[in-house]
């Protein structure tokens, strides 16, 4: 298994403002994730962030609302900018450490955004 | 159109008795896995079982039990003995050979225990 860490695990951000999630894990991983869950909502994902490469992101999510970087294999970091109340959502990073169809991903505990 | 369905919003089951959720997915690929996760109120996602394409036998960890049906394209949760613990949310989740990197998740079922 693998001990993933965010931060910040909460915050309330006014409209308009940009934060930065930050995910630390405790094992060199090829693959991250990030995922937003809406209220209420499953878990989508947003892109796929793998190190030395550019993140690759899904349908409706574009690098300029949702930079990421990875600068080495323990470690993201995922922007949202210009931040509204639909963006209230918690955003999760997760890992795969065994690869192929197999390879459960494991989950940092979040970070719950309120945007006012 | 959406590869995993869970039929069920919201399930009630009594405390000591068995629940099955439902999961059905759709897909084309051969090879392809099929996982379960856990989230309590507290949001994090736990990992309860998954199930192979191309495993013969249904998979089991614990009081977790999974019903894989190939051909129907399901793959439901079997939870023994319930316990006021396993009340949260479950969410079925897939993952293909042609987009390993990827995994999708499900709209999910909110799972209620009562005493």
């Amino acid at each position: 298994s693998a001990v993933i860490s965010q931060k910040p695990s909460r915050d309330i951000c006014q409209r308009g403002t940009s934060l930065t999630i930050q995910c630390q894990v405790d094992s060199q991983v090829t693959m991250m994730f990030w995922y937003r869950q809406q209220p209420g909502q499953s878990l989508t994902l947003i892109a796929t962030a793998n190190q030395g490469s550019e993140a690759t992101y899904e349908s409706g999510f574009v690098i300029d609302k949702f930079p990421i970087s990875r600068p080495n294999l323990t470690f993201s970091t995922l922007t949202v900018s210009n931040m509204s109340p639909e963006d209230s959502s918690i955003y999760l990073c997760s890992v795969d450490l065994a690869g192929g169809v197999s390879g459960e991903l494991f989950f940092g505990e979040g970070s719950r955004l309120t945007v006012l | 159109a959406q590869k995993i369905t869970q039929t069920q919003p919201g399930m009630f089951v009594q405390e000591k008795e068995a629940v099955t959720l439902d999961c059905t997915y759709d897909t084309s690929d051969p090879s392809y896995g099929l996982f379960w996760y856990k989230q309590p109120s507290s949001g994090e996602m736990i990992f309860l079982i998954y199930q192979g394409s191309y495993d013969q036998q249904n998979a089991t960890e614990g009081r977790y039990s999974l019903n894989f049906q190939k051909a129907r394209k399901s793959a439901n949760l079997v939870i023994s003995a319930s316990q006021l613990g396993d009340s949260a949310m479950y969410f079925c989740a897939m993952r293909e050979i042609t987009s390993y990197d990827k995994v999708i998740f499900g709209p999910g079922t909110s799972l209620s225990v009562i005493p």
